[in-house]
């Protein structure tokens, strides 16, 4: 079946413009992430969406980063008045997270981000 | 803070060798283990899971878990050139975010 879906690929904006990404999980997972990567680094976790459930917001650097999901499927990461140092490559992933089994991460293509 | 620890490498393995990849983690209480491959320039690619103590296979790649001692490895067979890129292990960390280590460079030459 479909895999984890992002857009755009990649992405070139100016400092101070706001970003929106976009993630369309695999299909029936509850769970979806995002997460980040600057370039030799490891992944940085941002947000976790479950569901009905509050998202975890625990890994977003600051209040310019925020992230929703709509009817529990389409995911958009969105950076306002963006910096430099937030050129990265921004991947998203999803898992059926079923208690005791699912816990699985299937990632997305990514999108390059580039901030000049 | 919750760690995942793994050698940057290079670790450089001929072709046809077994290659050794180490992880280890802090959080005693970490139930879940998996291990990623990444070529240069793509994305994370689940290669194996494991849950238990012990030993998991699938094809040339065998997972091992010893959470007494807070170590999951990854051994591939027959190494092939094809499978040079990172190995990312990542752990577990509550309310199933995975906490990655840096990863593993693989290279393997002919």
């Amino acid at each position: 079946g479909a895999g984890v879906s992002q857009s755009p690929s990649n992405k070139v904006t100016e400092k101070g413009k706001d970003v929106e990404l976009r993630c369309d999980p695999i299909s029936g997972h509850t769970a979806l992430y995002w997460y980040r990567q600057s370039l030799g680094q490891g992944l940085e976790f941002l947000i976790y969406f479950q569901g009905n459930s509050a998202p975890d917001k625990s890994g977003l650097p600051s209040d310019r980063f925020s992230a929703e999901r709509t009817g529990g499927s389409v995911s958009t990461l969105t950076i306002q008045r963006t910096q430099q140092e937030d050129s990265a490559v921004y991947l998203c992933a999803s898992s059926l997270d079923l208690a005791g089994q699912g816990y699985e991460q299937y990632f997305g293509p990514g999108t390059r981000l580039t901030v000049t | 803070q919750k760690e995942v620890e793994q050698n940057s490498g290079p670790l450089s393995v001929p072709e046809g060798a077994i290659a050794s990849l180490n992880c280890t983690y802090s959080d005693r209480g970490s139930q879940s283990f998996f291990w990623y491959r990444q070529y240069s320039g793509k994305s994370p690619e689940l290669i194996m899971f494991i849950y238990s103590n012990g030993d998991k296979e699938d094809g040339r790649f065998t997972a091992q878990l010893n959470k007494a001692s807070q170590y999951v490895s990854l051994l591939i067979r027959d190494s092939q050139p094809s499978d040079s890129a990172t190995y990312l292990c990542a752990v577990n960390g509550g309310y199933n975010k995975l906490i990655f280590g840096a990863g593993t460079r693989l290279a393997v030459h002919p």
